[in-house]
């Protein structure tokens, strides 16, 4: 049962690169999440997407993007990372419920 | 402005006593609340919810209290054990969408 699988687990930037996270999900769910979870913090929505080809942004979107061709997958970009994205990356998925099943995170540290 | 609010950052418990987790909302909209336990270097998962219809809902040694007056929920373990040792997240919606609200989190350690 793989359910909702990141990569990478871990990286390291430099200011101004960019880089692309990535989720998949293997439980053919609607609706997939992206969180990030600062140090002390709760996590917070970045953007969601309520099906394939529908994306919308959560909370905190600035300084990133996302994509949804396929129901499995939803990648989000980064396009000129700053050190305020360091952060640990959620991917989550759900069908229609409350109840979200989510990824291990991919910790980012922008230096 | 923060409308899950875990005020206490952490908890220590002795083993086979009661953990009580606290969490308190100012959004009155909210009506379904879940609680979701984080191990390090893994994802949070999914271990108990209440809808606002309901005051109590209860799964093993888990059960999650709300109090819709107060704008309050906690959760209890009991007994606790050293593998309830992990950050709690409590988390919040409305109906009207599916866009969860958390908490920054508790820190149960349970001591052996």
């Amino acid at each position: 049962n793989a359910g909702v699988t990141q990569t990478p687990k871990f990286r390291i930037l430099k200011i101004g690169q960019s880089m692309t996270l990535q989720c998949a999900q293997d439980m053919n769910h609607n609706y997939m999440y992206w969180y990030r979870q600062d140090p002390g913090m709760g996590l917070k929505l970045i953007y969601y997407s309520v099906g394939a080809g529908i994306t919308d942004k959560g909370e905190v979107p600035n300084g990133y993007n996302v994509s949804r061709s396929t129901t499995e997958d939803f990648p989000l970009r980064l396009e000129l990372a700053a050190p305020s994205q360091t952060s640990v990356y959620f991917c989550a998925s759900s069908q229609d419920s409350p109840v979200l099943h989510f990824g291990n995170g991919t910790r980012l540290t922008v230096t | 402005d923060q409308q899950v609010k875990q005020n206490s950052p952490s908890l220590s418990v002795q083993e086979g006593r009661i953990s009580i987790l606290n969490c308190d909302y100012t959004n009155s909209m909210f009506d379904y609340f879940l609680w979701y336990k984080k191990y390090p270097a893994e994802g949070p998962t999914f271990l108990i919810s209440i809808s606002s219809i309901k005051d109590k809902n209860e799964d093993g040694r888990f059960t999650v209290f709300l109090n819709k007056s107060a704008k309050h929920l906690s959760l209890h373990i009991v007994p606790s054990q050293p593998g309830d040792s992990a950050v709690y997240f409590c988390a919040a919606l409305t109906g009207a969408n599916s866009k969860l609200t958390f908490g920054k989190g508790i820190t149960l350690s349970v001591r052996p």
